[in-house]
């Protein structure tokens, strides 16, 4: 049974880093074929795409978020971890970690639970 | 960046009716596209894939069409589970994916 679940903090205040981690069981992060994906998505907006990691460590990232993101993995732990820095209020949003079931097609078969961040002073 | 423009941004229907959502991208993305069902308070699902290929275990009234710019999603027979936020997703830049605005499907 493929799971994920994200973790991190639920409240973060303007400036600081977040960093979140995706645990996942039911398939390996050394899968040739398979990826993990952070997605958020705003109270009551639209889904957003933030970055993603493959097994061979490739990664991919927002273009316009990707000078304040960092993805990776800790296949021992079955992990992927995303850091944000300098986060603003308009990052509140429940963020998601995602499966990618085939390296040639970036689609999200299996969602974690989602954590909603909100970031205030 | 590949723009994908989803309408409508919302509509409302009664249970057997037949649903078409639309989504339109910038740029071609041949078949590079997919759908989710979002309930509120969940994780999106996913419903299709390469534009028209259904998710293992996604009702056969799900169905999707549709290459180049322009695509479809239809419900031919809505049922009451199928109230909820519809997203459309492109993956075919290699700068990463988009999605759509999303189509609120709601109870006439």
């Amino acid at each position: 049974q493929v799971t994920l679940k994200e973790s991190g903090p639920v409240l973060v205040k303007p400036t600081e880093t977040l960093t979140l981690t995706c645990t996942v069981s039911g398939f390996s992060l050394s899968n040739a074929r398979m990826g993990v994906s952070w997605i958020r998505q705003p109270p009551g907006k639209a889904l957003e795409w933030l970055a993603h990691i493959f097994s061979n460590d490739e990664k991919s990232y927002s273009t316009s978020l990707k000078s304040r993101l960092t993805i990776s993995k800790d296949t021992s732990k079955s992990q992927v971890v995303l850091t944000m820095t300098n986060m603003d209020p308009v990052d509140t949003a429940t963020y998601y970690c995602a499966r990618i079931p085939r390296h040639t097609a970036t689609t999200f078969d299996y969602w974690g639970q989602g954590t909603l961040v909100t970031v205030s002073s | 960046a590949i723009r994908i423009t989803q309408s409508p941004s919302s509509l409302s229907a009664s249970t057997g009716d037949r649903v078409t959502i639309t989504c339109r991208a910038s740029q071609g993305i041949s078949s590079y596209l997919a759908w989710y069902q979002q309930k509120p308070g969940k994780a999106p699902k996913l419903l299709i894939y390469a534009a028209s290929t259904l998710q293992s275990g996604v009702p056969s009234r799900f169905s999707g069409s549709g290459s180049g710019t322009d695509f479809t999603l239809t419900i031919s027979c809505l049922q009451s589970e199928d109230f909820a936020t519809y997203y459309c997703q492109q993956y075919y830049s290699p700068d990463g994916v988009t999605f759509g605005g999303g189509t609120k499907v709601e109870i006439k």
